[in-house]
């Protein structure tokens, strides 16, 4: 089945670790894009990818990092600058053509021990 | 002043009614708007995008958008209590490509 996969579900991380969160797609889209999800919050976006190789920072990137070496793929890394990484972590994706929805990954929620 | 905003609820509504969820926007160039759905600790999915003046139905959701006034309407028909969800408005701002801002969502409960 065409679809987002992120993983793990569930992660926990101790102080001063980085975590790395994979999510993979198979839709061939162009497009890839991490949010962040706090409770009783909407999603902010922390990076996203319109391209092989290129990424850009979105509005809370202080403390993540990217790559995007292959379509399929766009782990993101939350470092030990994060301080505040507790939180449900979403990818999503889309086609690279104007107004095309997003759709989502079901997400990995990232606890601190 | 929030770039997109919603009423955080809880809507609540009976079974059968229909639930009217709204959403405002600030940025006038604002061009595509959807709505998702996310129950409670899941990943959100799209129940309708509108892009243009007016309303656009599919099954028992109409979406209306109004740019004059910058806001984007959800109309749910005859609740069920499986639409008891949070519904989360997100538009594309900026003109940029696919970037979206969410409102933090309207949490909506049908109840029997």
């Amino acid at each position: 089945d065409g679809g987002i996969t992120q993983s793990p579900k569930y992660l926990f991380r101790k102080e001063g670790q980085n975590v790395t969160l994979s999510c993979e797609q198979n839709l061939n889209h162009d497009a890839m894009y991490w949010y962040r999800q706090d409770p009783g919050q909407g999603l902010r976006l922390i990076y996203y990818s319109q391209i092989v190789n290129d990424f850009q920072k979105g509005d809370i990137a202080e403390g993540y990092s990217v790559s995007r070496e292959k379509k399929e793929s766009f782990p993101l890394t939350v470092t030990s600058a994060q301080k505040n990484p507790t939180a449900f972590y979403l990818c999503a994706s889309n086609a690279v053509r104007f107004n095309q929805p997003q759709h989502f990954g079901d997400g990995t929620r990232l606890s601190i021990l | 002043q929030k770039e997109v905003e919603q009423n955080s609820g809880p809507l609540s509504v009976p079974e059968g009614a229909i639930a009217s969820l709204n959403c405002t926007y600030s940025d006038r160039g604002s061009q595509s708007f959807f709505w998702y759905r996310q129950y409670s600790g899941k990943s959100p999915e799209l129940i309708m995008f509108i892009y243009s003046n007016g309303d656009k139905e599919d099954g028992r959701f109409t979406a209306q958008l109004n740019k004059a006034s910058q806001y984007v309407s959800l109309l749910i028909r005859d609740s069920q209590p499986s639409d008891s969800a949070t519904y989360l408005c997100a538009v594309n701002v900026n003109g940029t490509a696919s970037k979206l801002t969410f409102g933090t969502g309207t949490r909506l409960q049908v109840t029997l």
